[in-house]
């Protein structure tokens, strides 16, 4: 079955500095998407990639999906506290009715 | 306005206690869902419904029952409750079931808030 996986699994950076998530799948994807957890909250989709290649950003945040569409990177510039909270990607997994999520991974942001 | 809504926001209950847990979406989706959320915070499919119709059905425990009355609401029912079933469970709509077959998964999926159950 597809897999999802992220890294790393925690991150602490100071505020300001740029960060870097990778969600990496276990078979080729058709359509990679990011989402951000605030705690104790729900989902917020941030962004969605299609194409090989694709990059696309929303203020600080910019996603990538690699050529081969198995790997996706979340890179944040200038972090700030309020970018702190769960960060997950999904993916609709091949051949099958399911929607996966990655392993998520848990931003801190200190002041 | 409120896409996905759930409530309640946060139920404390017994074991052995029946609860359920309500799901509306005014987004005039055709397909809703449950999930729910471990305490690693991985996210798990429970149940998928298309057109008030059951189309997916993981491995959960026969306690746990889904009706949806019509394409707005997804309800989940939860009888006789466990320790382990505290989690946060969270709904989800999405325009239809396009590409889920092998496809292209294009559709995206618009979350609740999340309804944190407690047992005790």
């Amino acid at each position: 079955s597809q897999e999802l996986e992220q890294s790393p699994q925690s991150l602490i950076v100071q505020e300001g500095k740029n960060l870097t998530i990778n969600c990496t799948s276990s078979k080729t994807l058709y359509g990679l998407y990011w989402y951000k957890q605030k705690y104790g909250e729900g989902l917020i989709f941030l962004m969605m990639l299609q194409k090989g290649g694709e990059e696309k950003s929303h203020e600080k945040i910019t996603a990538k999906l690699d050529e081969k569409k198995q790997q996706s990177s979340l890179h944040i510039t200038a972090s700030q506290p309020s970018h702190a909270g769960i960060y997950l990607c999904g993916a609709f997994s091949r051949g099958t009715y399911k929607y996966i999520f990655g392993t998520g991974t848990r931003l801190k942001v200190l002041a | 306005d409120t896409a996905v809504s759930q409530t309640p926001k946060y139920l404390v209950t017994q074991m052995g206690n029946d609860k359920s847990i309500k799901c509306e979406q005014n987004l005039g989706h055709d397909t809703m869902y449950w999930y729910k959320q471990d305490s690693k915070k991985f996210l798990k499919i429970m149940f998928s419904y298309n057109n008030k119709e059951l189309i997916i059905n993981e491995t959960v425990p026969n306690r746990f029952s889904p009706k949806s009355p019509d394409k707005a609401h997804l309800n989940l029912h939860i009888n006789s409750l466990e320790l382990g079933d505290s989690a946060v469970y969270f709904c989800a709509s999405s325009q239809d079931l396009r590409g889920l077959a092998g496809g292209f998964g294009t559709d995206t999926q618009y979350f609740g808030p999340g309804t944190r159950l407690t047992v005790l």
